[in-house]
């Protein structure tokens, strides 16, 4: 597959728990972005890598949200202590270079969360 | 600010139909990328089109087509001779040369056999 992955496809979490959602991007892509999207709505920003280094996080609706990418490549989506508002899929997205203006991102299948 | 504004929330055409889907952008920088995505069932945005600000020439690609118009702020997207495949959630997007993308709020497409 040389597309965007993310695993898993669907997760179940009881308020308070941790999760942790990851993306794989296209091999040799150097931007990597997350997404949360509402039902009914477009994708919204979260954070933005450049290889490894966290360039934008504006997105991040709290500090319990955490986002990181040790080795420039996979990225992990951490959330603690979800809330029910937490509930959307979360859409990850790469690109071949680093500015987002400029070149097309391409989309994984997303992680619907669930809080109960 | 960069907002885009998909007015129409679900049309339904019946198949071999034609059908555009509008989208207006606000921005105030002079070089900004527009973009097109479907999202089906499945749930994976695909990418269908980017175009710069600078080139305002429209765009064919077998039974799709793009107008993007400075002058109204608008990048509208005809799908002619509908086909039941094309039923979907179809995103327009905003990007100027920072790092985020803008997305409407989508407009579902139901082509009926």
């Amino acid at each position: 597959g040389a597309g965007v992955s993310q695993s898993p496809r669907y997760k179940v979490a009881k308020r308070g728990q941790d999760v942790a959602l990851r993306c794989d991007p296209i091999s040799g892509h150097v931007s990597l972005f997350w997404y949360q999207q509402a039902l009914g709505q477009g994708p919204e920003f979260l954070t933005y890598f450049q290889n490894e280094a966290q360039l934008d996080k504006s997105g991040l609706p709290s500090d319990r949200f955490f986002a990181e990418r040790p080795e420039g490549s996979v990225s992990t989506l951490k959330i603690q202590r979800t809330q029910q508002e937490d509930s959307a899929v979360y859409l990850c997205a790469s690109s071949l270079a680093g500015t987002s203006g400029t070149d097309t991102q391409y989309f994984g299948p997303g992680t619907r969360l669930t809080v109960l | 600010a960069q907002k885009v504004t998909q007015a129409q929330t679900e049309i339904s055409v019946v198949e071999k139909e034609d059908v555009t889907l509008d989208c207006v952008y606000e921005t105030r920088d002079t070089t900004y990328y527009l973009f097109w995505y479907k999202q089906p069932p499945s749930g994976e945005l695909v990418f269908l089109i980017r175009r710069n600000s600078f080139d305002e020439q429209n765009e064919i690609s077998g039974r799709y087509s793009w107008n993007f118009q400075k002058s109204t702020s608008s990048f509208n997207f005809t799908i002619t001779a509908s086909q039941v495949v094309d039923s979907a959630v179809y995103f327009c997007a905003l990007a100027n040369t920072g790092n985020q993308f803008y997305f409407g709020t989508g407009t579902s497409l139901t082509v009926i056999p």
